[in-house]
């Protein structure tokens, strides 16, 4: 089993461009969860999804982030323009969607906005 | 808003010493989880819990959720290099949204 993969591992972009974040949730995990690491802040929920749809995304910090997951094995999210403030490391997250089962991590992607 | 708050901050011990952090919340949980990040890696279960006053253990790691369920502690014995990291607790109120805690970090110095 591969887990969850996320690419790109390091992003290191310039203010005001246009961000993809992706991720491959492992095979048969049907919830799919974007979080935001900082130092300050810690582990932020930013959306989650069950069966490909978007069921809360009230953690989107702002209109330039936006997610999509098109099918069961796919999902990005966008930050259109990025800013400095936006650096932080991205994980994604997949699981069989019923009670108590383990979220399952990706490495994260590291992004700097300079 | 503030839900959970895990204590202390911040670890810094020898090897071969015990140790508690502790995770706390004015809320009762359905269920609630602990999971370890090293540096560079996303985090990994530890143990998940769902029942008052429960208590598992996990090798030296011994884990309980309080009774009201609003709490939990996680306690290692003889503590090692390898245990270093960043303990998070994660809970959750319907099994779908997961709300983590701002962590312990973690030291052991050999």
């Amino acid at each position: 089993d591969a887990g969850v993969i996320q690419s790109p591992r390091h992003e290191v972009t310039e203010m005001g461009q246009e961000v993809t974040l992706r991720c491959k949730p492992i095979s048969g995990h049907n919830s799919l969860f974007w979080y935001r690491q900082t130092m300050m802040r810690g582990l932020e929920l930013l959306i989650y999804f069950n069966n490909n749809v978007p069921i809360d995304d009230s953690g989107m910090p702002e209109d330039r982030f936006s997610a999509k997951m098109p099918n069961a094995s796919f999902s990005t999210l966008k930050i259109q323009p990025s800013e400095p403030r936006d650096s932080a490391v991205y994980f994604c997250a997949s699981r069989r969607q019923s009670s108590n089962t383990e979220a399952f991590f990706g490495q994260g992607t590291r992004l700097t906005v300079v | 808003t503030q839900l959970l708050e895990q204590s202390p901050q911040f670890l810094s011990i020898q090897e071969g010493e015990n140790l508690t952090v502790y995770c706390n919340s004015s809320s009762v949980f359905s269920s609630l989880q602990w999971y370890r990040q090293e540096p560079g890696e996303g985090p990994v279960l530890l143990v998940t819990v769902v029942t008052g006053g429960e208590v598992k253990k996990l090798k030296r790691l011994t884990f309980q959720f309080g009774d009201a369920r609003k709490d939990s502690s996680l306690h290692i014995t003889a503590a090692q290099p390898g245990d270093t990291g960043l303990y998070l607790c994660v809970v959750s109120y319907n099994f779908n949204k997961f709300y983590f805690g701002s962590g312990t970090k973690l030291n052991v110095k050999p």
